[in-house]
């Protein structure tokens, strides 16, 4: 079994849909978790960025983590074309030390956004 | 600014030949990352460097993999020989110790196609 489990969709919702992506995770000792958007053939680029358990908004883009469940969510609201591309849960374990920059990342969710 | 820059973008070659990818960070960013991401999964750390110094290593398959960063600023990854199963992304990151724990910086990546 992965640390960090991911469904790799492909979701498809028309614009103007709000979308709710999910990752679970079965270490109890990740603290800082991530959204990053990855378009087709570029590189991940951070969206959203937590510590610890609660709810981070940003624009369209709302971010809540529950550590008791061990599950965290992205939802996009009034979702855009632009939006479309594969979203990808991590988790890291400490600020400092051996695990600082260590992302264990999710498989990846494919969406897309049609007019 | 300029963002993480790698090369080449794309690399296609027969198995048991060598391949190197380079990659220029952020300027300013003491702390340079390659991420091996397959296809429909998520990046995997492969090393991270503190300045030159290479701090976590431990996924890096050392009988063929090595890795270098001279100067504490560009890198190096090289495969020799490679395999059919490294055929995959190889992606480049970097951050600064300022930043968050998970606040990283991709490059688009190298692609490399072993035959």
């Amino acid at each position: 079994q992965k640390e960090v489990e991911q469904d790799p969709g492909p979701l498809s919702v028309p614009e103007g849909a709000i979308v709710s992506l999910n990752c679970t995770y079965s270490n109890s000792a990740f603290q800082y978790f991530m959204w990053y958007r990855q378009y087709s053939r570029k590189g991940p680029e951070l969206l959203m960025y937590t510590y610890s358990s609660g709810n981070k908004e940003d624009g369209r883009f709302t971010a809540q983590v529950d550590k008791s469940s061990k599950y965290i969510s992205l939802f996009i609201r009034d979702s855009q074309p632009s939006d479309s591309a594969t979203y990808l849960c991590a988790m890291t374990l400490y600020a400092g030390g051996t695990s600082y920059g260590k992302l264990t990342f999710g498989q990846g969710t494919i969406l897309t956004v049609h007019p | 600014e300029a963002g993480v820059v790698q090369s080449p973008r794309y690399k296609i070659i027969e198995k048991k030949q060598p391949v190197a990818f380079w990659c220029n960070p952020i300027s300013g960013h003491n702390t340079l990352y390659w991420y091996l991401q397959n296809l429909g999964q998520g990046p995997e750390l492969l090393i991270r460097y503190e300045n030159e110094e290479a701090v976590d290593d431990s996924q890096l398959p050392k009988d063929r993999f090595s890795a270098e960063r001279l100067k504490g600023v560009d890198s190096t990854l090289k495969i020799q020989p490679a395999e059919l199963g490294d055929s995959a992304v190889y992606l480049c990151a970097s951050s600064s110790l300022g930043q968050g724990a998970g606040e990283l910086f991709f490059g688009e990546g190298s692609r490399l196609t072993v035959l």
